[in-house]
Parts: structure tokens; sequence; C-alpha cells
């Protein structure tokens, strides 16, 4: 089955600095999406990487404080950017692999900002 | 755009017996509605999903059902299990458009007494 996998999958990160997430499918997808998952809270939806286009941002979240790469059709990134200890969180890619509207995702990336 | 609620948040249930997770959903323009199990420090994968074009489904001993009128769905899970002990998230989707994005509901806490 197809697999999507992410790293780093945890680091502890300085305030202030930037860390880049990796997320790699191993078949082409149209959309990936970037989640953010708060210590016991729901998934978040940051925003929708298209390839080929600018990413579509959800409300509350901002291309200078997120932004996403998608080179291709099987990879993205998503930075997170002059962090602070409020995006301590996991940071979760997906993307449907199938035609039916299955969300798949990856192992996500725990991030810690002290 | 789509906000999803859902309750309860925490359920306690005895092993055996039966649980029930309910959503509603705000965009009458949804057609897909998902159901996610999350296990401690492991990432969401599908249990079952329903479309805008059935009232109901099941799988063993899960089972969807829909009211697009009231825009609300639930799950039943019959005969708990210790291993049904996990985070179950409930979504809503316009799947096959443009917008085809996954929101999340809050989450339910489930745990299964011995």
């Amino acid at each position: 089955s197809a697999v999507i996998s992410q790293k780093p999958s945890r680091d502890i990160c300085q305030r202030g600095t930037s860390l880049t997430i990796q997320c790699q499918v191993d078949s082409q997808v149209t959309m990936m999406f970037w989640y953010r998952q708060q210590p016991g809270q729901s998934l978040t939806l940051i925003a929708t990487a298209n390839q080929g286009s600018e990413a579509t941002y959800e409300s509350g979240f901002v291309i200078d404080k997120f932004p996403i790469s998608r080179p291709n059709l099987t990879f993205s990134t998503l930075t997170v950017s002059n962090m602070s200890p409020e995006d301590s969180s996991i940071y979760l890619c997906s993307a449907p692999l199938t035609n039916t509207g299955e969300l798949f995702f990856g192992e996500g990336s725990r991030l810690t900002v002290l | 755009g789509e906000n999803v609620e859902q309750h309860p948040s925490t359920l306690s249930v005895q092993e055996g017996d039966s649980a029930v997770i309910k959503c509603t959903y705000s965009d009458s323009a949804s057609n897909y509605f998902p159901w996610y199990k999350q296990e401690l420090g492991k990432r969401p994968q599908l249990i079952i999903d329903i479309r805008s074009n059935v009232g109901e489904k099941k799988d063993q001993r899960i089972a969807v059902t829909l009211n697009k009128t009231a825009k609300h769905f639930s799950l039943h899970i019959t005969e708990t299990q210790p291993e049904d002990s996990a985070v179950y998230f409930c979504a809503a989707s316009k799947w096959y458009s443009s917008a085809s994005k996954i929101i999340f509901g809050s989450g339910t806490r489930l745990s299964i007494r011995p």
C-alpha cells in the first residue's frame, strides 16, 4: 500500500528559529494537506498544498509563518518560521492516495519549542 | 467554511456495551463523512466513511448513520472491546470538488472499562 513518510519525526527547537518538515509520498497525488495537532486536541488544517500553484491557507494561518513548498506531485515541505513555544505541536502531512476520498497521514513531526 | 461539532468529548463504556458518538456539520454541500481512529502516539486511520447518497453503512461492529436534513451523523460501535479504546474523530468534506479539504471534529476519547 502507498506510504507517506515525514521527517523529522521529532525535534526540539529554540525560540526564534525555523524548522522545515519534509513529506514524501510514494505515489503521485494532486493535493497534499498539512494539519496541526496540539496536545490532546483535534486536527486543524493549516493549508492545502497544490502542485504548481500557491498553497491555500486556512483562517488563522499565514504564508509568512508557515511557508509551504510543493515542487512535484510526491513531495511537500512545511516550514514553521520564527517559532515560539505556542508552536509546540505535532504537524502531520496527509494526502488522498486513492479515489475514494480516504485521507492517509504521515507519522507526524513532533516539535517542541523552548 | 465548514464547521464540525462532535460530542461527547470523553466516553467511558463497559466492555461489551455499545458506544455512540455524534457529530453535526454546517455546510449543506458536504457530501463525504469519514471517521478516523487515533491510538495513542499513532497517526489517524480511517475506520469507516459514508457519502451523502446513503443513510447508513455498517462494517462488522461499526456503523455510521447520516441525516442530511438535520446535518448530523453518528458512529455506533457495538460489543466494545479493549482495543476500541482510542480517540475518534468525525470529519466532513465536499469531496470531488475544488475545495476537497477535510475538516475534523474535536474528537472523542473512548475508554473501554474491563
